[in-house]
């Protein structure tokens, strides 16, 4: 069976860091881009940042850039966000998904999220 | 960057009845190979977005043929031929075709 599943959320104070992770099963992890996608609450989506296959390239959305990264471990099947000075306005559910997002790899398989919330 | 926008906000529906959604993109979605990358999600309450379909009209796999996608350009849409109970949540489109991926705010399907 395809999954995704997140962990590593939780409640953080504003400027404190979180590492995010996103284990694989059921696919080729390896032959895949993936993506963070967020969700602020009550709110829509919002893609976050992708990586490719090999982990050489990489991409975040402007409010996010400098503060997280992205990585992954094809040995482990696993997809990583590293949040670091977080802001009240980070707070939402993360979803891993697969795919970049872009012109064929938009986000066929989601995990279940992990939510992270930003409060003093 | 490409702004979706969706339409209605809110569509309340008689089961067993049609339903439409609009999304339309503030810049053409037609890419250079030819393909217009224009995704739909569905997201039920409380549960992670399920993508519908992918390039305007293909269903993915699992997905009730009462789905159906059209469009082209910067208008497409989103139609359910006979509403069921299991459609109620709110659902997206996102463009694909030029960087950054980008999500309409979401159209709330609920039953009358």
């Amino acid at each position: 069976e395809v999954e995704l599943v997140e962990s590593g959320g939780g409640l953080v104070q504003p400027g404190g860091s979180l590492r995010l992770s996103c284990a694989a099963s059921g696919f080729t992890f390896s032959n895949r881009w993936m993506s963070w996608v967020r969700q602020a609450p009550g709110k829509g989506l919002g893609w976050v940042a992708n990586i490719k296959q090999d982990g050489s390239d990489n991409s975040y959305v402007d409010s996010v850039k400098g503060r997280f990264t992205i990585s992954r471990d094809n040995a482990k099947n696993s997809l990583y966000l590293q949040m670091n000075s977080l802001r009240v306005e980070d707070t939402a559910v993360y979803y891993c998904a697969t795919g970049g997002g872009l012109r064929g790899g938009e986000f066929e398989i989601w995990g279940q999220g992990t939510m992270v919330t930003v409060s003093s | 960057d490409v702004v979706m926008t969706q339409s209605p906000l809110s569509l309340p529906v008689t089961l067993g009845q049609p339903a439409s959604i609009s999304c339309r993109s503030s810049q053409s979605l037609v890419y250079s190979d030819g393909n217009t990358y224009l995704t739909w999600f569905q997201q039920r309450p409380g549960q992670s977005p399920r993508r519908l379909i992918y390039k305007v009209s293909n269903r993915d796999s699992g997905v009730p043929d009462r789905f159906s996608g059209s469009g082209s350009g910067t208008d497409f849409t989103l139609k359910i031929s006979r509403v069921e109970a299991e459609d109620v949540g709110v659902y997206y489109c996102m463009q694909g075709t030029r960087w950054p991926p980008t999500f309409g705010g979401g159209t709330k399907v609920e039953i009358k």
